[in-house]
């Protein structure tokens, strides 16, 4: 049984395209999480949901729109991709908050060609 | 801006070597997260350090909180190909949904 799991794994699509990224977590945790982590492999904060309530929204473009239709699912919409949203893109959940750390899923590729 | 620096930044060393791997800030962390991150996977908690001056083991894994609760550190005794990766410190500040991560040290252990 995967813990947090995300779909797809890999995204390979054009400039402008609209995609999304699905999230599903079954620890029952209360918090849910998008990162983003560029190729010198720095993890950085894009979006954060408590039992389905927007918490964190870092300065990220309006072109990513999270959604979160109940506590166990974060999907991750983008507008209009650009070459620069290619990145690796991971999905995680928390139980408490974050002080006793992160589940992780095995994240998602994606190439903007 | 907050920061968790590590160091080294990359470290490839020979089976059977020990080495030690930084993690320092200037804020205070209401507890600290260690990860491992393997190429094509999301990184993996090892271990959470709560306490200051706190010592946690992990087989070959040891860290440490440092007493002043800014600074950790990770060190691994004979190192094995299988401790190969990308180790991530992280942790948040008392009293914010923050979480930040540290900029990671990229292990490599040659057989």
């Amino acid at each position: 049984d995967t813990a947090v799991s995300q779909t797809p794994k890999y995204l390979v699509t054009q400039m402008g395209n609209d995609k999304s990224i699905k999230c599903e977590q079954n620890l029952g945790h209360d918090t849910m999480y998008w990162y983003k982590q560029d190729s010198k492999k720095f993890l950085k904060i894009m979006f954060s949901y408590n039992n389905k309530e927007l918490i964190i929204n870092e300065t990220v473009p309006n072109r990513f729109s999270p959604k979160s239709p109940d506590k166990a699912h974060l999907n991750l919409h983008i507008n209009s991709l650009e070459l620069g949203d290619s990145a690796v893109y991971f999905c995680a959940s928390s139980q408490q908050g974050a002080g006793y750390g992160y589940t992780f899923g095995s994240g998602t590729r994606l190439t903007v060609v | 801006t907050q920061l968790l620096e590590q160091s080294p930044q990359f470290l490839s060393i020979q089976e059977g070597e020990n080495l030690t791997v930084y993690c320092n800030s200037s804020s205070v962390f209401s507890s600290l997260q260690w990860y491992r991150q393997e190429p094509g996977e999301g990184p993996v908690l090892l271990v959470t350090v709560v306490t200051g001056g706190e010592v946690k083991k992990l087989k070959r894994l040891t860290f440490q909180f440092g007493d002043a609760r800014k600074d950790s550190s990770l060190h691994i005794t004979a190192a094995q190909p299988g401790d190969t990766g990308l180790y991530l410190c992280a942790g948040a500040t008392s009293g914010t949904y923050k979480y930040i991560f540290g900029t990671g040290t990229r292990l490599k252990v040659l057989a």
